[in-house]
Formats: C-alpha cells, structure tokens, sequence
C-alpha cells in the first residue's frame, strides 16, 4: 500500500517561498506514475497545482505556473514543492497524491497525502 | 474550456438514488475521475475510467458518461455517502489536470 506524507512550515510570510516536502512509503517513485500537489483553500474546492515524473519531466497549472517549481529527490524516495512570493490567497490545506498510470488507472489519483495546512501571515 | 461545472448541492433521502454530474469540455475525449471528500479529510477515489472501482468502496458508486457529461450514481446512498464530491480529468491540452467544482451530498 502506497503512503504519501507531506512535511513542511505551517507558516510562511508574505512575499516569501512556500516549500514543502512529499515522502512516499510503499512504493517506488521510479514507477510508471507521476506524483502531483494539489491543494484547498479552506473551505474551498480542490486546484491541481503541477505534477512531476521521476525523471523530472513536469507539468504546471498555467495559473501558478510562473511561481511553482516541482522537483524529485529519487534517492529519498520523496518530491518537493516550491512556490515563490506568496499572499494570503496562498493559504490552503497543500497534498500530494499518485497520479496513477498502471494497472487500468491513466491519470487517476489514487493515493494522496493527509495533507498539510499552510497558512501566508506576517 | 478546462473548466469542469458541478451543481454546489445535492440531497438525497436515505436508501434512495442520486446522481451527481459533472459538465465539461474534456469529457467529450476524456473520461471523469470521481473523489469523495468527508471534512477534514483527504479525497478518496471512488470511480475511474469508464466505470471502474477500487478496491473497497461499494458497489452502490458508479458511474457514467454521454458527450460532455460525466455522471457519479450512488444507488442506495447510505449515511456515510455525506460528503464532496470532485471531478476531474485531464484538459484538452493533456498536459494538465482539473478539477471540477464540488458537489456537497446531503443525506437525508
């Protein structure tokens, strides 16, 4: 069973970089999936932020594409999130899931982190 | 168009049938991937592909598709079928993913 784990600040200030961490358990990141962030605002719907293969090939949400960077570490088994000058707007509940491609899965997210709030203050 | 449109809320009696659709572009090449989501929780997927389940969720979840309409069918909603509910797909560019706008299930 896959486990994802996210791990970052719950605070970040203004104009500053959002960084967090995803550490996958129970499987590779070298597999045939992509790993994406996703993230809430509170009370809020789901916005797809980017997603990234282990060979570090990428895909970014046109709306956040100039601020985000998604990057992989495959020797920690983990994928990592920046996203650059930051508002309040920012402020969201950020996963990480799977994008699965095995199996009769293309495209589906079919584990995700239990996500970690951060939130953008002074 | 990479939006994907949900109706905001649904009710459904207890043991009766609701569906829950979804309304986009990307539907007419791609199929809807369905997520629930109970508060302060992540999502879960329910229903992929053309009309696919993981294992564990009941087979009262299912789900349909006609031109650029995807459906979510739950056949006998139970109380524990509270929840949001998420589409999503890729978009026409199939490079990007999104999702669609959340239906809260209320289970009367």
């Amino acid at each position: 069973q896959v486990q994802l784990q996210e791990s970052g600040p719950g605070l970040v200030k203004p104009s500053e970089t959002l960084s967090l961490t995803c550490t996958v358990s129970g499987g590779s990141i070298s597999s045939s999936d992509w790993w994406s962030w996703v993230r809430q605002p509170p009370g809020r719907g789901l916005e797809w932020i980017g997603e990234i293969y282990h060979t570090g090939s990428t895909n970014y949400n046109p709306s956040l594409k100039s601020r985000v960077t998604i990057s992989v570490d495959k020797s920690k088994n983990q994928f990592s999130l920046k996203l650059s000058s930051v508002t309040a707007a920012d402020t969201a509940i950020y996963y990480c899931a799977r994008v699965a491609y095995s199996g009769n899965h293309y495209g589906d997210f079919d584990f995700w982190g239990q996500g970690t709030l951060v939130s953008v203050s002074s | 168009s990479s939006e994907l449109t949900q109706d905001p809320a649904v009710s459904v009696a207890l043991g009766q049938t609701v569906r829950i659709t979804c309304q986009g572009d990307s539907l007419r090449t791609y199929y809807a991937t369905w997520y629930q989501q109970k508060p302060g929780q992540a999502p879960v997927l329910v229903i992929y592909g053309k009309n696919n389940r993981p294992s564990g969720i009941p087979d009262r979840f299912s789900g349909s598709s006609s031109g650029n309409t995807a459906s979510l069918t739950i056949t006998g909603a139970q109380a524990e079928d509270e929840a949001d509910y998420y589409c999503n797909s890729r978009d026409n560019s199939n490079t990007l993913f999104v999702f669609g706008t959340g239906t809260k299930v209320t289970v009367l």
